[in-house]
C-alpha cells in the first residue's frame, strides 16, 4: 500500500512556463518531505525538501509548497527549462531512516 | 561531494543463482539502503542498515539480504536470482537525523 502518492505520470510544459507537480500522502506521521530528480542511467539526485513546520521552502527556481491539512506537497519549478527534463520523485519521512517513494512524474519541456 | 558507488551498473543472471550487489560510500554516514526502482512503482525499500553489522528490514525484503561488515560497505544479496527480481536497484546513504538520502547509479539487473 502506497503511502505517497504521484498520480501524475507524466508532464509536459513548455520552455519558459511553469512546472507543477503534486504529491499525496496518507500517513500523518510524516513530518520530511524532499524531491529527488532522475535522468536516465543516473539515481536520483536530491533537489528540495520541507520539514512540516513550514509550508513553504524556495532554493532559486524550485518551490515546495506543503499543505498539512489535505497532505498535499508541490514542486513548482519556474521557469522551466529543457534541463529540467526528468522524472521527479516525491518522498516523505516519519522517522530519521526511512524515506517513502512516489512512483515518479516523468516531466517532459518542450522548446 | 558524497559519493556512493555501485560496482555494477548492468548484470545479467540465470534463476537459481546467488548474486551479490556491491556498495560502497565515501563519507562515513551512518545509514545505508538498498531500493529497487520498477516503472509504476518507484522505489521501495528493500534493506536498510543505520550501523555496522545493523540491518532493518524494509517494505520488500522477501528473497532478499543483507550484509554491513564494515562502515562504508552495504552488500545486497539475492540468494536463488528469480525472474521477478529483474529491476534496478538503488543503493543510497544518508547522514545521521533529517538528511536527504544521497544515491548511487543503480545496477540494473536482468534474470533470464
Amino acid at each position: 500500500d502506497q503511502q505517497v502518492k504521484q498520480n501524475s505520470p507524466s508532464l509536459s510544459v513548455q520552455e519558459g512556463r511553469i512546472s507543477i507537480l503534486n504529491c499525496d500522502y496518507t500517513n500523518s506521521m510524516f513530518d520530511y518531505f524532499l524531491w529527488y530528480k532522475k535522468y536516465p542511467a543516473e539515481g536520483p539526485t536530491f533537489l528540495i525538501s520541507i520539514s512540516s513546520i513550514k509550508d513553504k521552502n524556495e532554493d532559486g527556481r524550485f518551490t515546495v509548497f506543503l499543505n498539512k491539512s489535505a497532505k498535499h506537497l508541490s514542486l513548482h519549478i519556474v521557469p522551466s527549462q529543457p534541463g529540467d527534463s526528468a522524472v521527479y520523485f516525491c518522498a516523505a519521512s516519519a522517522s530519521d531512516y526511512k524515506l517513502s517513494f512516489g512512483a515518479g512524474t516523468t516531466v517532459t519541456v518542450r522548446a | 561531494d558524497v559519493k556512493v558507488t555501485q560496482s555494477s551498473r548492468y548484470l545479467v543472471k540465470r534463476t537459481g543463482e546467488k548474486v551479490f550487489l556491491e556498495c560502497v560510500q565515501d563519507m562515513d554516514h551512518e545509514n545505508m539502503f538498498w531500493y529497487r526502482q520498477d516503472p509504476g512503482l518507484g522505489l521501495r525499500l528493500i534493506y536498510f542498515s543505520y550501523d555496522v553489522k545493523m540491518k532493518e528490514k524494509g517494505d520488500i525484503p522477501e528473497g532478499y539480504s543483507v550484509s554491513r561488515e564494515k562502515k562504508e560497505r552495504f552488500s545486497l544479496i539475492l540468494e536463488s536470482a528469480s525472474t521477478n527480481q529483474t529491476s534496478m536497484y538503488l543503493c543510497a546513504s544518508r547522514d545521521r537525523g533529517r538528511t536527504p538520502l544521497h544515491f548511487g547509479n543503480g545496477t540494473r539487473l536482468t534474470v533470464t
